[in-house]
């Protein structure tokens, strides 16, 4: 199946750095990435849509400023956590749409754990 | 407004079947997915049903009403490694994936 990778998997950062995930598709072109953050016991909650070539849709409530979205091309999307802060603790995770896969099938990245200190 | 229920978690023995509901009311829909989560990993696709009826896949099995907003997960011969979270999506008619909760599963011996 289409390969999503996620890096990196974990990562700790003292309050008020700021820290850059990346979503890769390996085996496949992705003109759209999604962005989601679970939190303990919790459902998926989509942050954005990353759209190749063109700015991310976010979702009511996500602070564009604060989490920086970047889909330079159609196997990379970054998203750049500014001056974290401790609430922003949580597990992120991408996902992408093949277009070999089952209609509409989504693949996800391995997630990353975000711990601010 | 959108929703999608199913239970918050289940007990099952090893070696027998359980079924994990799920009923979702969206603005539209275009097909349903599960998708099986272990704890601290991403989620991993197991099925997805866009028209009336059962889909079978080795040990899983996943079927759809939609005239009754309603579908199933059927586990079969269930082993210890199928301790997990399992997810139903519903993709409405913007294209956008609605999550439930999660069913917790748990195995035991």
């Amino acid at each position: 199946g289409a390969v999503v990778s996620q890096h990196p998997s974990r990562v700790i950062c003292k309050s008020g750095t700021s820290v850059k995930i990346e979503c890769r598709s390996l085996d496949f072109q992705a003109t759209t990435m999604f962005w989601y953050r679970q939190f303990p016991k919790q459902s998926l909650m989509l942050m954005a849509t990353s759209n190749e070539g063109s700015k991310a849709t976010y979702e009511q409530g996500v602070e564009k400023d604060k989490f920086l979205i970047n889909h330079a091309s159609l196997t990379l999307s970054t998203l750049t956590v500014t001056s974290a802060h401790p609430e922003d603790s949580s597990f992120y995770i991408c996902s992408a749409r093949s277009d070999r896969g089952e209609s509409g099938e989504l693949f996800f990245g391995e997630g990353s754990r975000l711990t601010v200190l | 407004g959108q929703n999608i229920d199913q239970p918050t978690e289940m007990t099952a023995t090893e070696g027998a079947i359980v079924q994990i509901n799920c009923t979702y009311q969206t603005s539209g829909f275009n097909g349903l997915f599960w998708y099986q989560q272990h704890a601290g990993e991403a989620p991993t696709f197991l099925s997805y049903n866009v028209l009336d009826g059962l889909e079978e896949k080795g040990r899983f099995s996943s079927f759809l009403s939609r005239s009754k907003g309603y579908s199933y997960l059927l586990l079969k011969e269930l082993q210890m490694k199928d301790s997990a979270s399992y997810l139903c999506a519903v993709m409405d008619s913007n294209y956008q994936l609605i999550w439930g909760a999660g069913t917790k599963l748990i195995i035991k011996p």
